[in-house]
């Protein structure tokens, strides 16, 4: 299985800041590569798919790139809604395994 | 409205076995590849199993392999995964989840709320 390292584990940011996850792959993946947002006690939500490409309804703010290995998700300034966890996901081969997911606190 | 509606979850002895049901509605559920996606509790998230758009082809992660089998009625837009065996470490939220591709190379789109699993004596 591809093996999926989100870094860092935690983040503690503030309102207005700007926010970078790093996702690496233990093997390319080209560009087959998502995003989720997931708050406590709720489903996980789409963000991007196909490393750069905004899932409908997705706040602009919200910005995906890297391919091959590496990844990152940026939010261009934090907002209070989003304070959660980001888990990045693999789909080049199945199993579609996600990374461990990155904590995003208030400051 | 996507709608993707899990049952069955509840606690179960290990060794025990329980079926999840997933009734989905407001797309052709016919069209799409489907997955189950677990979260054991305070950790991350696992692709369990997926099965293909006319229920022909599945797969699962290495660990459930041979104890949990997925499966879908098109007729009733439902999906199922029976799980046998059933180990402590199974436990956790299981998510009914809508596949964009193939089953086998797939990201989520619309997600369940989730139906809890708990293995215990």
């Amino acid at each position: 299985d591809i093996q999926m390292t989100q870094s860092p584990s935690t983040l503690s940011a503030s309102v207005g800041d700007r926010v970078t996850i790093t996702c690496r792959a233990s093997q390319s993946i080209s560009s087959w590569l998502a995003w989720y947002q997931q708050k406590p006690g709720k489903a996980p939500k789409l963000l991007i798919y196909k490393a750069s490409t905004l899932e409908n309804g997705v706040p602009s703010r919200f910005s995906g790139s890297g391919s091959g290995t590496e990844f990152t998700l940026t939010i261009s300034s934090l907002q209070p809604d989003d304070f959660a966890t980001y888990y990045c996901q693999q789909y080049n081969s199945y199993p579609g395994t996600f990374g461990q997911g990155t904590k995003v606190e208030i400051k | 409205e996507v709608q993707l509606v899990e049952s069955g979850g509840g606690l179960v002895q290990p060794g025990g076995s329980l079926r999840l049901s997933c009734a989905a509605s407001g797309f052709t559920f016919s069209r799409y590849a489907m997955h189950w996606v677990r979260q054991a509790p305070g950790k991350g998230l696992e692709d369990v199993s997926g099965i293909s758009s006319d229920g022909d082809s599945t797969d699962y992660v290495h660990s459930v392999k041979g104890r949990f089998t997925i499966s879908r009625d098109n007729s009733k837009n439902t999906l199922y995964l029976q799980m046998d065996s059933l180990r402590p470490e199974d436990m956790g939220v299981y998510y009914c989840v809508r596949g964009t591709g193939s089953y086998y190379g797939t990201f989520f789109d619309q997600w369940g709320q989730g139906t809890l699993l708990t293995v215990s004596s």
